[in-house]
């Protein structure tokens, strides 16, 4: 089983274009949480899904968006980028969100940078 | 507001001495508490969670509701205890873990 894996590793980018970040689960987990960590900060919660439908958000603004697909996959997009969105994506992956005493883990994380 | 604080941006103690990585949490109801490790150039991983109450690697750290603390510590480190930690809580069934801002444990020789 090879984890979460997410793709790509690194990727850079210019400011006001957009993004495209996939993660696949771990073998047998239905729910994809995103979170994004700046340099030298923890992770902070994006959003997560379940069912293919977002089912929790955090204080992100509608420029990140996400998908879940039917595989459990997920992508998480960000339109109009700014510099302040540099930082590593991380995607976390889980049995039907936490409370169950599942356990969530994470991606090696892509790093965007944005120019 | 929910809110994990570790005070400490870096912990620097030599081989064999005790070590505690502090953690406050604010959070109005019963949350779970956990702890996460990044070694260098690896993926954020689960060190261990309040519920269960075991002692992974030596370890252990207790859930101190009256204080709002869930302090990790360990008797006697070893230099591969270097790494990043992280606190984290949730809350019931919320599917959302709220981070600290992480402490660098550096073990020297």
């Amino acid at each position: 089983d090879a984890g979460v894996t997410q793709s790509p590793t690194h990727l850079i980018k210019t400011r006001g274009q957009q993004v495209t970040l996939r993660c696949s689960p771990k073998s047998g987990h239905d729910t994809v949480s995103w979170y994004q960590q700046a340099l030298g900060q923890g992770p902070q919660f994006i959003f997560q899904y379940y069912e293919e439908e977002e089912r929790q958000r955090g204080n992100f603004p509608d420029r990140f968006s996400g998908h879940q697909f039917p595989n459990y996959s997920s992508e998480l997009n960000v339109n109009a980028l700014l510099l302040g969105d540099s930082a590593l994506y991380l995607c976390a992956s889980s049995l039907q969100g936490l409370g169950t005493g599942n356990t969530i883990y994470f991606g090696e994380g892509s790093w965007l940078t944005v120019v | 507001a929910q809110r994990v604080t570790q005070p400490e941006k870096l912990l620097s103690v030599f081989k064999g001495a005790p070590v505690e990585l502090k953690c406050n949490y604010s959070y109005s109801g019963s949350p779970e508490l956990f702890w996460y490790v990044q070694y260098s150039r690896q993926r954020l991983q689960l060190l261990l969670r309040h519920i269960s109450r075991e002692s992974i690697k030596g370890f252990t750290a207790d859930l101190n509701k009256g204080e709002t603390s869930f302090h990790l510590k360990k008797p006697f480190a070893q230099e591969e205890d270097s790494a990043m930690y992280y606190c984290a809580l949730t809350g019931s069934n919320t599917g959302k873990l709220i981070f600290g801002q992480g402490t660098t444990l550096q073990v020297k020789p």
